[in-house]
C-alpha cells in the first residue's frame, strides 16, 4: 500500500526468511536508482544501486531488480537478520539531477 | 571509511531565530546537498551545490534558506527566521559524481 503521512507501509518477516521490498518510481527518464536503509534517528545509508541499462544487480545478501516497463524497483534481502530492521527508501535520479526519494517501507524482523 | 559529518546533532530554537547547520562533506567530493525529513515522512531535496554555487533547489528552499561553503571543508545551511514547520531532520550529503550520494547522520532541528 501507499504511505500517508506518518503511516509507512510495513513488512514483517521472520528472522532467516527472505524479504522483498517494493518501490514504484515516478519518472520514466530516471537512469539511476539507489536503495537506502535508514535506522531510527540516523541518516540514510547506501545499500545498493542500479543503472537503467541493467535489470538486476546483486550485492552481499541483497539483490535489486529493475523493471522499467512498469517503473518498478525491488530490493530482496536474503536470510533477513534483526539488524536489517529499518526503513528502506528507493531513490531515483535523472541524469545527475537531484534524487527523488520514495515514501519508504518499514521492515520489521520477527525473532 | 570517509563519512559526511554534521553538527549539531540536535538543536532547539525559538521561532524567528536564525539557525546554522554545519556539514563537513567527504573530502574529495565535488557535489553537496541538503535534504530534510519531517518526522515520519520521506526525505525531501532542498538544494544542491557545485563549484561554489547553487546548481538546483526545490520549492522548499525559499528566501529564508541559504547555503555557503565558507572554506575548503565546511558546507552550511542557514535558516534566517525559523518557523514551526521547519522542524525536521536536516541531512547533508555529498557526491563525487552526482550519482552515488552519501548522507551524514543528520541534524535534528526543533523549532518551538
Amino acid at each position: 500500500g501507499e504511505s500517508v503521512g506518518l503511516h509507512l507501509p510495513t513488512l514483517s518477516v521472520q528472522e532467516g526468511d527472505n524479504s522483498i521490498i517494493n518501490c514504484a518510481y515516478s519518472n520514466s527518464a530516471s537512469d539511476y536508482f539507489i536503495w537506502y536503509k535508514q535506522e531510527s534517528g540516523k541518516g540514510p545509508q547506501f545499500i545498493i544501486d542500479i543503472r537503467s541499462n541493467m535489470d538486476k544487480r546483486q550485492g552481499q545478501r541483497v539483490t535489486v531488480l529493475l523493471n522499467k516497463t512498469v517503473k518498478h524497483l525491488s530490493l530482496q534481502i536474503a536470510a533477513t537478520q534483526p539488524g536489517d530492521s529499518a526503513v528502506y527508501f528507493c531513490a531515483e535520479n535523472n541524469y545527475g539531477q537531484n534524487f527523488v526519494f520514495g515514501p519508504g517501507t518499514r521492515l520489521s524482523v520477527l525473532p | 571509511e570517509p563519512e559526511v559529518t554534521q553538527t549539531p546533532s540536535h538543536q532547539v530554537t525559538q521561532m524567528g531565530q536564525e539557525v546554522i547547520l554545519r556539514c563537513v562533506p567527504i573530502s574529495n567530493h565535488l557535489y553537496f546537498y541538503w535534504y530534510r525529513q519531517i518526522l515520519g515522512q520521506k526525505v525531501e531535496f532542498l538544494v544542491s551545490f557545485y563549484n561554489n554555487e547553487i546548481s538546483e533547489k526545490s520549492e522548499i528552499f525559499d528566501d529564508q534558506f541559504s547555503v555557503e561553503r565558507p572554506d575548503g571543508s565546511n558546507f552550511t545551511l542557514k535558516i534566517r527566521s525559523t518557523k514551526l514547520e521547519d522542524s525536521a531532520m536536516y541531512f547533508c550529503a555529498s557526491s563525487f559524481d552526482r550519482y552515488t550520494i552519501y548522507f551524514g547522520e543528520g541534524s535534528w532541528l526543533t523549532v518551538v
